[in-house]
């Protein structure tokens, strides 16, 4: 399977504990994607790389969430001191760089905070 | 900036009805657009995309797309629904430069009645 893989693909933790995501994007694509989807909602960007740079973040990216592309190849999304409102599916995502490419998505990891 | 509308949350078609989901668009530079269609607990995988080639777009399971700038619109239809076609489907935006990442609108869920 040469898609975009995420895991864990579903995750039950605490409020107050902290999670990690990791994504393995399709291998030829330099741009990483992260999207928050809550249920009846679409998905609402969070950040992206390019190669290992993080090239932008959004408002909803707290100082709570951390994300890394350490090597330009997997990316790590972290959630610290989980909140009930962080329940939501992470979706990860690559493209190539050049404008109009298709974005491939993942398929998801659920979050549960409880 | 970009943003999408879709006009409404819920279509009911009956199966072997011509489908239509609406999706408006906002963006301050040429756009390019997208629709994906999400089945329930997976990710979100590509129908069709416009890139400022013909205005008529196909993709596939039988779906196409017309951009219309002056109507700022890009409206899925499907000449006749069938009960596999029955999902979340989601309008997306990005500039043309490629420098910023999609931006989705809240979706349209299509239920086809037997």
């Amino acid at each position: 399977d040469t898609g975009v893989s995420q895991d864990p693909r579903h995750k039950i933790t605490k409020r107050g504990q902290n999670v990690t995501f990791r994504c393995d994007p399709i291998s030829e694509h330099n741009r990483l994607y992260w999207y928050r989807q809550t249920l009846g909602q679409g998905p609402e960007f969070l950040t992206y790389f390019q190669n290992e740079a993080q090239l932008e973040k959004s408002r909803l990216l707290s100082d709570r969430f951390s994300a890394e592309r350490p090597k330009g190849s997997f990316s790590t999304l972290e959630i610290q001191r989980t909140e009930q409102g962080d329940s939501a599916m992470y979706l990860c995502a690559s493209s190539p760089q050049r404008a109009g490419n298709t974005i491939y998505f993942g398929e998801g990891s659920w979050l549960t905070v409880v | 900036a970009q943003s999408v509308t879709q006009l409404g949350s819920h279509v009911s078609v009956s199966e072997g009805a011509l489908v239509l989901l609406r999706c408006n668009y906002s963006s301050s530079v040429p756009p390019y657009l997208f629709w994906y269609v999400q089945y329930p607990n997976q990710g979100l995988q590509l129908l069709l995309k416009y890139t400022s080639a013909a205005t008529l777009v196909k993709g596939i399971n039988g779906f196409e797309a017309e951009f219309k700038k002056s109507e700022t619109s890009f409206h899925l239809t499907k000449p006749s629904a069938h009960m596999s076609d029955a999902a979340e489907y989601f309008c997306a935006v990005s500039g043309a430069s490629g420098n910023t990442p999609l931006v989705f609108g809240k979706g349209t869920r299509l239920s086809v009645i037997a």
